[in-house]
């Protein structure tokens, strides 16, 4: 299994709804990211997981709240967001090994109203 | 600071003609790795092909092949044979690591090259 798996595939959300994108991963790695793409620019990252513990935060607004319940789940729990926090948000995974390929899920679609 | 840069946003190919990507980076480490990224309109990302900086041979797989010259620092993507279902975004991608230990990697990424390939 090689491959990275998110929910919803798309998601419409008022102002001050709070909810949830979901990431999984069934190939062993011990590392997943969250990125932010907006149309026609290349991914952002926002939060990298290592070992299920948080490595890198990319100064994201605390509206954004990762969590990784265990080594293949990562959760992006949404609440307050702005319009212009729609984006596609892709979640990718990697062995933690310096170099290596990061797979890609095919992202979450998010409109914020 | 490591960037990036893909000068072209755009390019188009012939179906069956090649086709090359410029992608030119700045680093101040020896020993690193380099991406090709490929994002089809379906927006899954895949990657393309990847350089070890130590290794002097350009890697190749199947129709992608890079030129890699590390003291231009430059790191172009040929595709030879170019097929329809190549066309997507091709973005250059170089992982600069923000902790030693592993998975503590930051993927900068070019702002991308749209291929379109024409029957």
């Amino acid at each position: 299994d090689t491959e990275v798996t998110q929910t919803p595939k798309h998601l419409v959300m008022g102002m001050t709804n709070k909810k949830s994108l979901k990431c999984e991963q069934h190939m062993g790695h011990r590392a997943m990211y969250w990125y932010k793409q907006k149309a026609k620019k290349p991914p952002e990252l926002m939060f990298v997981y290592s070992y299920e513990k948080l490595s890198i935060n990319e100064s994201v607004p605390s509206r954004f709240s990762p969590e990784c319940p265990n080594s293949s789940l990562l959760n992006l729990h949404l609440h307050a967001l702005q319009p212009e926090d729609s984006a596609l948000y892709l979640c990718a995974s990697s062995q933690a090994v310096v170099g290596d390929e990061q797979f890609f899920g095919p992202g979450t679609r998010l409109t914020v109203l | 600071a490591q960037t990036v840069t893909q000068s072209q946003p755009e390019m188009s190919v012939q179906e069956a003609e090649t086709v090359t990507l410029s992608c030119t980076y700045d680093t101040s480490e020896s020993d690193y790795y380099l991406f090709w990224y490929k994002q089809p309109p379906s927006r899954q990302m895949i990657l393309v092909i990847r350089q070890e900086a130590y290794k002097q041979q350009n890697a190749t797989e199947n129709r992608f092949s890079v030129n890699f010259q590390k003291a231009a620092k430059s790191f172009s993507l040929k595709i030879s044979d170019s097929q329809l279902g190549d066309a997507a975004m091709y973005f250059c991608a170089y992982p600069r690591i923000i902790h030693s230990q592993g998975g503590s990697e930051k993927l900068v990424f070019g702002k991308g090259t749209k291929l379109t390939v024409n029957p």
